[in-house]
């Protein structure tokens, strides 16, 4: 079946760098994706999104980049902070029918070293 | 209120028992949606309300699990004869209206520990 998923589950950067989160989607029918960012013991937190006839958005230190060629999306996170240190989710968010239906990718984890 | 609401946080029940979360979604928010997301998962969709009308519930994961929402405000997750394989972070999701690029907000989520 269709499903989103990310390429690597944990990532470690310094504090300050950027960094780069990955995910792979198969569902060519999909036409927004968002980010979410979850905090231990807290619920997803919306990060940015983005449609399918865009291929870049920024918002504030992040960058979110679609390339519908190879079914590829990329969360850019930029001077990385000690409070980015969370699991990442990557979500494509479907309307079918009377449905409204958001399907979440397995998350990678995101550490922060000082 | 300011944010979703969801009670209670933490929930401990014995296998066979049946347990009740509550969700206040934002005010004013015609979308509700349930998630279920065990340890180390990405949260999974379990149903989905249009205020009072549940236009999707093909989540659930059998007919133990019930939702409602009847006044399309406060919607409940009812789990009868609780089972091992529940125990999960119950999430709770709300957005202004049903278009697609209106943000999907969460709760804190309620923790089910079935023993």
């Amino acid at each position: 079946g269709e499903s989103v998923g990310l390429h690597l589950p944990t990532l470690s950067v310094q504090e300050g760098d950027n960094s780069i989160i990955n995910c792979a989607y198969s569902n060519s029918a999909s036409d927004y994706f968002i980010w979410y960012k979850q905090e231990s013991g807290k619920g997803p937190q919306f990060i940015i999104d983005i449609r399918s006839n865009m291929d870049k958005r920024q918002g504030q230190r992040v960058t979110v980049l679609l390339n519908k060629t190879v079914k590829h999306l990329s969360l850019q996170i930029a001077a990385t902070q000690p409070g980015d240190s969370a699991v990442y989710f990557c979500a494509e968010r479907v309307l079918t029918g009377g449905g409204n239906k958001l399907t979440f990718g397995t998350g990678t984890q995101l550490k922060v070293e000082l | 209120g300011a944010g979703v609401s969801q009670s209670p946080r933490y929930k401990v029940a014995k296998r066979g028992q049946d347990v009740a979360l509550r969700c206040d979604p934002i005010s004013g928010h015609v979308s509700l949606f349930w998630y279920q997301q065990a340890l180390g998962q990405g949260p999974e969709f379990l149903t989905y309300f249009q205020n009072e009308a549940q236009l999707d519930k093909s989540g659930l994961p059998s007919d133990r699990f019930f939702a409602e929402r009847p006044e399309g405000s406060v919607s409940t997750l009812k789990i009868q004869r609780t089972q091992q394989e529940d125990s999960a972070v119950y999430l709770c999701a709300s957005s202004l209206h049903r278009g697609i690029s209106n943000t999907i907000y969460f709760g804190e989520g309620s923790w089910l520990t079935v023993v």
